[in-house]
């Protein structure tokens, strides 16, 4: 089946430093790719996506790009903030068993300090 | 465009009890997934729903139930609760397509306590 492998956490960064929150994913035929941030006492929130391999997903200065030959989706940022301090899922979806499932990884936990 | 929403925010209970919790989609999405959350097993799949049926379901006992309603609102039921069912649990809608491409949009959670 289909799963999704992130970097342990926690990460913990100074305020402008640069972040890599590393993911992998296992996944049959085309799955589209996500990253969400989950702020503490929150819900998830769609950060970027990207559907297709070489795609490059962006928002708030955090980008990711689709790499279908190394299977991966890494998450960058040149400059971190202390308002970024949360916790990051990276997310395919895909067919799974003939439905089309959303997978998550464990997710990565950063803190930013000033 | 409102987004999804949930409520109650907040919920204690005691063992044995039962609970329903309610989800409401953004409009027009028709899929509703909802999602556990605990620190020991991170995020885990319940079940989903497309057009009042559910379409997909995850690795949980029978206690755990659900069901969506003609307005795609939905709303899951635990019965006969246990303390490892506190947990913040997660509702996720989107347009419901069998595609790839559909992204799942998260409401704020409830947050469960099973005392």
């Amino acid at each position: 089946g289909n799963s999704v492998t992130q970097m342990e956490g926690p990460v913990t960064l100074s305020e402008e430093a640069f972040l890599t929150i590393n993911c992998t994913y296992t996944a049959t035929g085309y799955p589209s790719l996500f990253w969400y941030v989950q702020y503490p006492g929150e819900g998830l929130q769609l950060l970027l996506k990207a559907t297709k391999a070489d795609d490059k997903g962006s928002n708030k200065g955090f980008e990711a790009t689709y790499r279908k030959e190394t299977t991966s989706f890494h998450l960058e940022k040149g400059s971190v903030q202390v308002s970024d301090s949360a916790v990051y899922f990276c997310a395919l979806s895909g067919s799974s068993g003939g439905y089309q499932k959303v997978t998550f990884g464990t997710g990565t936990k950063l803190q930013v300090i000033p | 465009k409102a987004g999804v929403t949930q409520t109650p925010r907040y919920l204690i209970k005691t063992r044995g009890q039962q609970v329903t919790l309610s989800c409401s989609p953004i409009s027009g999405h028709r899929s509703v997934s909802w999602y556990q959350q605990t620190p020991g097993q991170g995020l885990q799949f319940l079940f989903e729903y497309f057009s009042e049926t559910q379409r997909n379901k995850g690795n949980f006992p029978g206690r755990f139930s659900g069901r969506q309603f003609s307005n795609s609102r939905s709303e899951m039921n635990v019965s006969t609760l246990e303390l490892g069912d506190s947990a913040l649990y997660l509702c996720a809608s989107s347009l419901g397509q069998y595609s790839s491409t559909d992204t799942q949009y998260f409401g704020p959670g409830t947050r469960l306590t099973v005392l």
